[in-house]
């Protein structure tokens, strides 16, 4: 299995672009997870899913970030407009179900909004 | 609410010598309690958990963890640090949110192994 694959791995865009982040979890892994790394805060928690379904969007800073699960085998994260202060590294994962599984985070996309 | 707080920002090691990371949790019920680490430019990677069981639990690369439930504390160890160790520490512990469990992680923990 070649794991979580996110991409872009790098993106640089202008203040105001819309951007989206790709996320192609691990088969047969239920849940899906979307988080965002900064110096300041640290790992947060924006969205996750299961089985495809949204279930906890309370992270997602503003109705600028959207995110969508077409189906068990992809993910977008979806940033309109793009601000200086979204720049951050975003990471995927997943995992199966049940309690006591790690997960498996994506090797992360380096968003740089300037 | 569930928390772990991680309260060393970097920890500094000689290579060879033993090395403890520190977590301590917060959590109404049992604690299920996780520790990933972060290499350079790359996502986390699971190294072990507690669930339930032996206190001392065994993971990936020699480490392991001591539960402590008088302490509230799950400190990662090695007996021996390697350079290669050199990286970020996460601790995390699941909190339940939407029906599920997920993990909340710590701020985490620099660890630098010197040569």
């Amino acid at each position: 299995d070649a794991g979580v694959i996110q991409s872009p791995r790098h993106e640089v865009t202008e203040m105001g672009q819309e951007v989206t982040l790709r996320c192609k979890p691990i088969s047969g892994h239920d849940y899906l997870f979307w988080y965002r790394q900064t110096m300041m805060r640290g790992l947060e928690l924006l969205i996750y899913f299961n089985n495809n379904v949204p279930i906890d969007d309370s992270g997602m800073p503003e109705d600028r970030f959207s995110a969508k699960m077409p189906n068990a085998s992809f993910s977008t994260l979806k940033i309109q407009p793009s601000e200086p202060r979204d720049s951050a590294v975003y990471f995927c994962a997943s995992r199966p179900k049940g309690l006591g599984y790690g997960y498996t985070f994506g090797s992360g996309t380096r968003l740089t909004v300037v | 609410a569930q928390s772990v707080a991680q309260p060393e920002d970097q920890v500094n090691v000689a290579e060879g010598n033993p090395l403890t990371v520190k977590c301590t949790y917060s959590v109404s019920g049992n604690p299920y309690l996780f520790w990933y680490v972060q290499y350079p430019n790359r996502g986390l990677q699971f190294l072990l958990k507690y669930i339930t069981g032996d206190n001392l639990v065994k993971g990936s690369y020699g480490f392991e963890a001591e539960f402590n439930k008088s302490q509230t504390s799950f400190h990662l160890k090695k007996p021996s640090a390697l350079v290669s160790d050199s990286a970020l520490y996460f601790c995390a512990v699941l909190t339940e949110s939407g029906g599920s469990y997920i993990p909340t992680f710590g701020r985490g923990t620099s660890l630098i192994v010197h040569p």
